[in-house]
């Protein structure tokens, strides 16, 4: 399996363009997870689906993201308009969950955005 | 919530050095996880101890659990220039999602 992929690998973007972040997580894994990184506030849990809907996404910061899962094997984060604080790495995750609850997260590359 | 924070912040140590990386959480988990961060990639799961372990082994890692002082701990020996990354700690709880906490920075020099 090619492991979870992630597009673009760099975006670089003016503030209020629209922003759209692409994951595909690997085949059979039924949970997707959207993180973002940045040196200030370090790994957050943005949102995460369980069989293509959405369970928690209390960690999207405000209504300029939105994030679909429309398949098993397509997810998509978009931001509109974006701003130079949306500047971070934004991963993609993908697990299964094991018997007994355990479950290792496969993640992707990364999306380097940044925001001028 | 069960947000993992490790301890230290940054660690610098020569090659052939143990390296020990603390984490703490808050409430109960079903499990606790460690994962590696190299520099400009994704993180990489390394090893995951149930709540019913103790301590737990493989290759050069070896992750003990106290559930009763809610910590967990890395250990790295024999460390080598490769092992320089970002180690993050995560729990899970009932839900599904993983909580990481800030990361502890390794520095390995030859």
């Amino acid at each position: 399996d090619a492991g979870v992929i992630q597009s673009p690998r760099h975006e670089v973007t003016e503030m209020g363009q629209e922003v759209t972040l692409r994951c595909k997580p690997i085949s059979g894994h039924d949970y997707l997870f959207w993180y973002r990184q940045t040196m200030m506030r370090g790994l957050e849990l943005l949102i995460y689906f369980n069989n293509n809907v959405p369970i928690d996404d209390s960690g999207m910061p405000e209504d300029r993201f939105s994030a679909k899962m429309p398949n098993a094997s397509f997810s998509t984060l978009k931001i509109q308009p974006s701003e130079p604080r949306d500047s971070a790495v934004y991963f993609c995750a993908s697990s299964n969950i094991l018997a007994g609850g355990e479950e290792t997260q496969y993640f992707g590359p990364g999306t380097r955005l940044l925001v001028l | 919530s069960q947000q993992g924070e490790e301890d230290p912040q940054a660690l610098s140590i020569q090659e052939g050095e143990n390296a020990t990386m603390n984490c703490s959480y808050k409430t109960s988990i079903n499990n606790l996880q460690w994962y590696r961060q190299n520099s400009g990639r994704g993180l990489v799961h390394l090893i995951l101890i149930r709540s019913n372990e103790r301590e737990k082994h493989s290759g050069r890692l070896r992750v003990t659990l106290d559930t009763s002082k809610k910590s967990s701990s890395l250990l790295i020996t024999a460390s080598r220039a490769a092992d320089t990354a970002s180690y993050f700690c995560a729990a899970t709880g009932t839900a599904s999602k993983l909580t990481f906490g800030t990361g502890t920075r390794l520095q390995v020099t030859l």
